[in-house]
């Protein structure tokens, strides 16, 4: 039973554009919430982060929103660069884990220039 | 610093076979983890460390041991390969204070035939 969910495998953007990535939980325990961007043969790398106290959470071009009642959270890029192709994976956590992340399926996004 | 290393990046074992994955940081971080990852799929834990000496179970520990004899290194050992255990293994460490933004080694690429 997949705790986090993420159900587009992948997602093709035209550069400039926005880049909008979904994410669903289960777990109504969780407080803590990630992105992570991998890049093929490489490791995950910490991306953005939000807390459940918060709704949105800005970091230059990527911002990640949180909707705690439909436990739903997204990251939006905008404007989009062909290096932001890569696949991204949504995590998730709450207090007292020690750091356990359970992670989602990840999408594959491509930025086309 | 070269941040997280593991050694050794890809492997062949036949069923049956031992080995043992090292992950090493030199940022001097208390916490680490072995993650899996298997096609299509997101990271699942497998065992952590709060600190030298320690260990616990992740989400999918069975088949595994660890070991956290100093600080830098955190140890991953397959006493008896599977062809279920074909899988990349990545390694992550972190900061107490910051245990959910980890940072990933490269990745371990093993197949069990």
């Amino acid at each position: 039973d997949q705790q986090v969910k993420q159900n587009s495998p992948s997602l093709s953007v035209q550069e400039g554009r926005i880049s909008i990535l979904n994410c669903d939980y289960t777990n109504s325990m969780f407080d803590y919430f990630l992105w992570y961007k991998k890049y093929p043969a490489e490791g995950p790398t910490f991306l953005i982060s939000i807390s459940s106290i918060k709704d949105k959470n800005e970091d230059g071009r990527f911002t990640v929103f949180l909707n705690k009642s439909a436990k739903h959270l997204s990251l939006h890029i905008v404007p989009s660069q062909p290096g932001d192709s890569a696949v991204y994976f949504c995590a998730a956590s709450d207090t007292g884990s020690q750091g356990n992340l359970i992670f989602g399926k990840g999408t594959k996004l491509s930025v086309k220039p | 610093n070269a941040g997280v290393t593991q050694t050794p990046k890809f492997r062949v074992l036949k069923t049956g076979q031992s080995m043992t994955l090292l992950c090493a940081q030199d940022m001097n971080h208390e916490y680490m983890y072995w993650y899996r990852q298997d096609p299509g799929m997101g990271l699942r834990l497998i065992h952590y460390s709060v600190g030298e000496g320690t260990t616990a179970k992740g989400e999918v520990p069975d088949g595994y041991n660890v070991s956290r004899l100093k600080k830098q290194n955190f140890l991953l050992g397959l006493e008896s390969a599977a062809p279920s255990q074909t899988s990349v293994y990545f390694c992550a460490s972190s900061y107490p204070g910051q245990i959910y933004e980890q940072y990933f080694g490269p990745g371990t690429r093993l197949t069990v035939t």
